[in-house]
């Protein structure tokens, strides 16, 4: 297991289409969050999960935007009747159930690109 | 959660030492520092993380004062490969459930390398 899988790299949709991204993090991490970045700025926290109940969600930018991971392994994060404000990257991170030190140790992968035409 | 303020751009040349300050000044009890770097089409990647006084690793020093308002990365002897966005969290994602448990970003530090 190298690391934080995503798929896809690149998604490039017409408004109004629905997308979902994939997010398949190191196997032995309970917990996965999703984050959004715009250019320019820092990573914009949407929804994390341990193992596969989402504990977080009001973060969620509105009520298009979705996630799952329903056997606590990979999950999706869907976007349905997209907007040009929604092109972003999208990224996706997991960690260990660690306490003490290490416990803000995050692990990103490389982020679904989006691009909203 | 703490928020941190840190600079916008920071400018160094090769072989330089690099010292990127951030201010937390409402830091928790439980709250870890902790900074990542980030280079263009990637995802973040964690460089250091620190509880309070000197932490060093292979990749650089965090140095924290005892009152823990404000933590300083140290870079020793940056080449260009070090152009990066570096950005200063503080939390404690231990916590389960609600919006204690993620981690906030801010705009971090955008740090260029000349030779």
């Amino acid at each position: 297991d190298t690391g934080v899988s995503q798929d896809p790299r690149h998604k490039i949709t017409k408004r109004g289409q629905n997308v979902t991204f994939r997010c398949d993090p190191i196997s032995e991490h309970n917990r996965l969050y999703w984050y959004r970045q715009t250019l320019g700025q820092g990573p914009e926290f949407l929804t994390y999960f341990q193992n596969e109940a989402q504990l977080e969600k009001s973060r969620l930018l509105s009520d298009r935007f979705s996630a799952e991971r329903p056997k606590g392994s990979f999950s999706t994060l869907e976007i349905q009747r997209t907007e040009q404000g929604d092109s972003a990257m999208y990224l996706c991170a997991s960690r260990f159930p660690t306490q003490g030190s290490g416990a803000n140790v995050l692990t990103f992968g490389a982020g679904s690109r989006l691009t909203v035409l | 959660l703490a928020k941190t303020t840190q600079p916008i751009s920071m400018d160094s040349y090769e072989g330089q030492e690099v010292n990127i300050t951030c201010s937390h000044n409402n830091i928790a009890t439980n709250d870890y520092i902790t900074w990542y770097q980030q280079f263009p089409s990637q995802g973040p990647r964690f460089i250091i993380q620190g509880y309070k006084t000197k932490v060093t690793n292979e990749v650089a020093s965090l140095f924290i004062p005892a009152d823990r308002k404000s933590s300083t990365l140290s870079l020793p002897r940056v080449s260009l490969s070090d152009t990066a966005v570096y950005y200063c969290l503080v939390g404690d994602a231990r916590n389960y459930g609600g919006s204690q448990g993620n981690l906030i970003f801010g705009k971090g530090t955008k740090l260029s390398v000349k030779p």
